[in-house]
């Protein structure tokens, strides 16, 4: 069974400074898909970045980039130069990829909060 | 606009009064599913849908009913509320892989659904 886990609850950082979520994963599949969502104070659920598990390269989708290490199951997302507009919920989540599968499973959410 | 859109987006209820939450989707999307959210849980799935007519349990599907009759539609229906059903409900929507070897595609959420059962 896929199992995502961020073990991070709760992370406070300077505007400005780059930022790190974790995200590790579990599944047995050697297909499935991994992404990030975004959700604001406003409640919406806001898509950012996919990554393939076989995709060569990491994802990057502007400020966002993940950092995909296959061998440890981890999927850490990336924010650049982060900005008060980032302060929000991240969930990570994963799709595994046979044919028939649409569920996406997530984590439990980190809670980011940037401070001026 | 391509847009999942949900209705109601906030409703407090009684215990045991039927409601329906409705979400419809506007890019012909095949799947379907609805998710709620608890503090410290994150989002889990109720149920699905991967086409008309077709749907199935997801995580924690008890105290709730769907149907998928149109393509666009997937309303989700508590028969007999109750307190621990308040939550936040999204509903999401996306293509569905046409063939195996194809990669995924992005699903998309409702604005949610932020219900109370006193």
């Amino acid at each position: 069974a896929q199992k995502i886990t961020q073990t991070q609850p709760g992370m406070f950082v300077q505007e400005k400074e780059a930022v790190t979520l974790d995200c590790t994963y579990d599944t047995s599949d050697p297909s499935y898909g991994l992404f990030w969502y975004k959700q604001p104070s406003s409640g919406e659920m806001i898509f950012l970045i996919y990554q393939g598990s076989y995709d060569q390269q990491n994802a990057t989708e502007g400020r966002y980039s993940l950092n995909f290490q296959k061998a440890r199951k981890s999927a850490n997302l990336v924010i650049s130069a982060s900005q008060l507009g980032d302060s929000a919920m991240y969930f990570c989540a994963m799709r595994e990829l046979y044919f028939g599968n649409e569920k996406l499973t997530f984590g439990t959410g980190t809670r980011l909060t940037i401070i001026p | 606009e391509a847009q999942v859109t949900q209705n109601p987006r906030y409703l407090i209820t009684v215990t045991g009064k039927k409601l329906t939450v409705t979400c419809s989707q506007n890019m012909n999307h095949e799947y379907m599913s609805w998710y709620r959210q608890d503090p410290g849980l994150g989002l889990r799935q109720i149920y699905y849908s991967m086409n008309v007519e077709v749907t199935d349990k997801g995580d924690v599907p008890e105290g709730y009913k769907v149907s998928r009759k149109e393509k666009r539609n997937f309303p989700l229906i508590l028969e007999s509320p109750s307190p621990n059903q308040t939550s936040l409900y999204f509903c999401a929507s996306s293509f569905r892989k046409a063939e195996p070897g194809q990669g995924t595609h992005t699903q998309y959420f409702g604005p949610g659904t932020r219900l109370t059962v006193l």
